[in-house]
Parts: C-alpha cells; sequence; structure tokens
C-alpha cells in the first residue's frame, strides 16, 4: 500500500522551532518529488515547499523563506521539514504530498501531488 | 504574486451538474490541478494537467482551462461529492493553490 504518514506535530511557542518528519512506504520513494501544504484551522490549502527527487532542487512560499528548511533522506525513505521563528500564522495542519516530474524534448511539468499523509498538527501559541 | 480565484460556495441538486471556476492571469498557458477535500480528510487528486482523471476517480468529474479560468464539472452529482474542491497551478516555481470552494449537494 502506498502511504504517507506525518509525525513531529505539537504544541510550541512562539519563537520556537519544530521539525515534522513524512514516511514514505509502498513506493520508490527517490523516484518522486515532495511537498509539503498546511491548512490553518477553518482556512484552505497553502503549498509550503518543494524538494526534487534527488534533493537538490527547494522551492518556499514566501510567507515561509528563511524560516523553513525542506530535506529529505532517500535511504530512509523520509521528508523533514525544519521549521523556525514559528508565530501564531504558523499553526495548521501540515500535509507532505508526493509528485513527479515529468519532463520530454520540450518542457518539464509536475504531474500532480496524488497522495497525501493523513496530516500533523502544529499549534504555535504564546 | 499570483492567485487563484475561486467561489466560496456553489449549490447543486442531485442528478445534476457542478460547475466549480478557478480564475488567474493566463491560467490557460499553466497546467491545472483540482484536489476534493470532505470534512476531516487529506486532500484527493481529482483531475491533473488540466483535464485527465487518475485512476479511480469517477468519470462525472472532468476538468477544462482556458484563457483565464479552469473549470472542474461534476456531471450527475451525487451526495458523497458534497466537499471542498481546491484548484492549484504552479507559478515561477511556486505553488498556488485557489482559496477553494464549498460545494453543497442539497
Amino acid at each position: 500500500e502506498v502511504r504517507l504518514v506525518e509525525s513531529g506535530g505539537g504544541l510550541v511557542q512562539v519563537g520556537g522551532s519544530r521539525r515534522l518528519s513524512c514516511s514514505a512506504s509502498g513506493f520508490s520513494f527517490s523516484g518522486f518529488e515532495m511537498n509539503w501544504v498546511r491548512q490553518a484551522p477553518g482556512k484552505g490549502l497553502e503549498w509550503v515547499s518543494h524538494i526534487s527527487s534527488r534533493g537538490t532542487t527547494m522551492l518556499y512560499a514566501d510567507s515561509v523563506k528563511g524560516r523553513f528548511t525542506i530535506s529529505r533522506d532517500n535511504a530512509k525513505n523520509s521528508l523533514y521539514l525544519q521549521m523556525n521563528s514559528l508565530s501564531a500564522e504558523d499553526t495548521a495542519v501540515y500535509y507532505c504530498a508526493r509528485d513527479r516530474l515529468h519532463c520530454d524534448s520540450t518542457s518539464c511539468y509536475f504531474e500532480g501531488m496524488d497522495v497525501w499523509g493523513q496530516g500533523t498538527t502544529v499549534t504555535v501559541s504564546s | 504574486s499570483y492567485e487563484l480565484t475561486q467561489p466560496p460556495s456553489v449549490s447543486v441538486s442531485p442528478g445534476q451538474t457542478a460547475s466549480i471556476t478557478c480564475s488567474g492571469d493566463k491560467l490557460g498557458d499553466k497546467y491545472t490541478w483540482w484536489f476534493q477535500q470532505r470534512p476531516g480528510q487529506s486532500p484527493v487528486l481529482v483531475i491533473y494537467q488540466d483535464d485527465r482523471r487518475p485512476s479511480g476517480i469517477p468519470e462525472r468529474f472532468s476538468g477544462s482551462n482556458s484563457g483565464n479560468t479552469a473549470t472542474l464539472t461534476i456531471s450527475g452529482t451525487q451526495a458523497m461529492d458534497d466537499a471542498d474542491y481546491y484548484c492549484q497551478a504552479w507559478d515561477s516555481s511556486t505553488g498556488v493553490f485557489g482559496g477553494g470552494t464549498k460545494l453543497t449537494v442539497l
């Protein structure tokens, strides 16, 4: 079974740090791009960060750039999100989602976030 | 920054066709993805690359994208389709989600 399981959420103080993990199983993790997407309470989805299959390219939303760091360990089938300088606005359910990059002779494009984890909740409080 | 705009809510009667729009500047020049999210659950990809349907997604789900607007169409809407729907695109190496549309099947 293809599965993503997030962990590491919890209560964090304003200004604090937290490291989220996402464990993959049932597929060849090293062949997929990965994303973090979050959802604040009662709000919509917000893309947070993306990492290429080999971990060489990282992309970030402006709202987290300079504070969050995405990484992966393909040997451990794991994805991470290191979150620093947390504020109340970072309170959300954080999902990891896989994607695949397809390249042809003219361009590259993502195929879509087709598998999502169940999410882990981060609450930032003073 | 790039923005995708969706109507906050759409209502449809069972068996009828529901259309949910997603607007963005020259959106037709980009690929669009659509996700369904039921209460308390993780999002599910229902349309990818504008109009392609993942395996396991019912044929009543279809998509189109042209000009500044992408559209998710649900034909023969069923009660189980009552959910939030989000469009998504990529712009300048940044992922962007629309604000979401609450589909109510009355």
